[in-house]
């Protein structure tokens, strides 16, 4: 019940489409939702969060879309370009096991020039 | 700028060698996680400790221990290092209030022949 299923495990995007990349969580306990992006050889970073209370946040071309009640997120990349080329994980925050984090398994995006 | 550093970015152990990984962050964070990436797995928790001498368990803490001194410094132990352990090992610090952040080092690429 702590996963976070995260898909599709890749993306192949032409330059200036839309990515969009899926999770789905079960427990209803989450509180916080973030994605992190991953550069070769380097840590994640965070990209952008939201919490439960709200539907969508935006911020630049990187869109995140909250739906509780079927428990999914979406982050949707637009105008991508060749330099988001990189891993994304989304994750979730469980309150009750102290800020513990719950992590999908990656897609890697490919932006095509 | 927040800096999580990693005592080595690369490292070769044999079997059945104790081997000790170092984490520092310079923000007086309380929270600090090891995780381990494996690819298709994303990114599983091994222990997160919340203050000085806490710590807990993650999804993977067999054949881990870890140590927290001081504030600044976490650090991962693999008391008797075997050939499954190899991974990608990833240190982070997170920044609570409006939001959550975890900031990751850059890892340590551990090989275990």
């Amino acid at each position: 019940q702590q996963q976070v299923k995260q898909s599709p495990q890749s993306l192949i995007v032409q330059k200036g489409g839309i990515s969009i990349i899926n999770c789905a969580y079960e427990n209803t306990a989450f509180d916080y939702f973030p994605w992190y992006q991953q550069f070769p050889g380097k840590g994640p970073a965070l990209l952008i969060a939201i919490r439960p209370d709200v539907s969508e946040k935006k911020e630049g071309r990187f869109t995140i879309s909250f739906n509780k009640s079927a428990k999914q997120f979406s982050l949707h990349i637009m105008d991508s370009q060749p330099g988001d080329s990189a891993t994304y994980f989304c994750a979730a925050r469980n309150p009750n096991t102290g800020n513990q984090f719950y992590f999908g398994t990656g897609t890697s995006l490919t932006v095509i020039p | 700028d927040v800096k999580v550093t990693q005592s080595s970015r690369y490292l070769v152990k044999r079997t059945g060698e104790k081997v000790f990984l170092e984490c520092v962050q310079d923000m007086d964070h309380e929270n600090m996680f090891w995780y381990r990436q494996d690819p298709g797995l994303g990114l599983r928790l091994i222990y997160f400790s919340y203050d000085v001498k806490m710590k807990e368990k993650g999804d993977i803490p067999e054949g881990y221990s870890v140590s927290r001194e001081k504030k600044e410094r976490f650090s991962l132990i693999l008391e008797s290092a075997s050939t499954n352990q190899t991974s990608m090992y990833l240190c982070a610090s997170l920044t609570t209030g409006r939001s959550y952040e975890q900031y990751f080092g850059p890892g340590t690429r551990l090989t275990v022949t």
